[in-house]
């Protein structure tokens, strides 16, 4: 598998409920951030953690990180049909310059019913 | 708040056609890159820009392809004689320590 996959690559659910898409990457990383990526848009940055952190919270989003894993995950909790778009986790990896790439998933295509 | 601005936003060029897609990036932001998306696929790194001068290249980004800051707010993005296989959303960014501001990209079909 390569560097920051998710899954599941596709997620239906319907309004209210929650979503939780999960990433899982390779190598030792500085932090990791998630995306959002409406259909022929660009990425917005959600939420990015640190790698010496486990939890974090924005709103309705909740981003766990287990390094000894190297899994994290995202949840949306009490969706809505605007949340349907694709979800991307990014990971810079440790000891990479600040100028250095993030290396992009292959993103979640959540869809939320209304 | 600050956003990266890309222009165009979309761009049809014949095959073999030069194409240079600009960037305007925040303007305290120290590091600039491009990214690509094929339709349907993962987002690509393409190569990063610091202090002048690339830190970084992936290996998409062979001699077709060069950056340039040619003042001191543009990023452009030069492909030289696309190919059909060219066809993609291409993203630039930048950021000051973590976390990217994407702009909106430009989407470049290559006819």
């Amino acid at each position: 598998s390569q560097q920051g996959e998710e899954d599941p690559q596709a997620l239906s659910i319907q309004e209210g409920e929650n979503a939780t898409m999960n990433c899982s990457y390779k190598t030792s990383i500085n932090n990791l951030q998630w995306y959002r990526q409406n259909s022929g848009r660009g990425l917005v940055h959600l939420i990015l953690i640190r790698s010496n952190e486990r939890e974090k919270h924005s709103g309705r989003l909740r981003v766990t990180l287990d390094t000894s894993k190297k899994s994290s995950s995202l949840l949306i909790t009490a969706s809505r049909a605007a949340d349907t778009a694709s979800y991307f986790c990014a990971t810079d990896a440790l000891n990479v310059p600040n100028a250095g790439k993030s290396t992009f998933g292959d993103g979640t295509t959540l869809t939320v019913k209304p | 708040e600050p956003e990266v601005t890309q222009t165009p936003s979309h761009q049809v060029t014949q095959m073999g056609q030069e194409v240079i897609l600009r960037c305007v990036p925040i303007s305290n932001h120290l590091y600039f890159y491009w990214y690509r998306q094929i339709l349907g696929q993962k987002v690509e790194f393409l190569v990063s820009f610091y202090n002048n001068e690339i830190s970084e290249k992936s290996e998409i980004f062979d001699d077709q392809f060069s950056v340039e800051r040619p003042d001191g707010s543009n990023f452009t993005l030069k492909i030289r004689s696309t190919k059909l296989e060219d066809s993609a959303m291409y993203f630039c960014a930048s950021r000051r320590n973590y976390g990217y501001t994407f702009g909106s990209g430009t989407r470049l079909t290559v006819v």
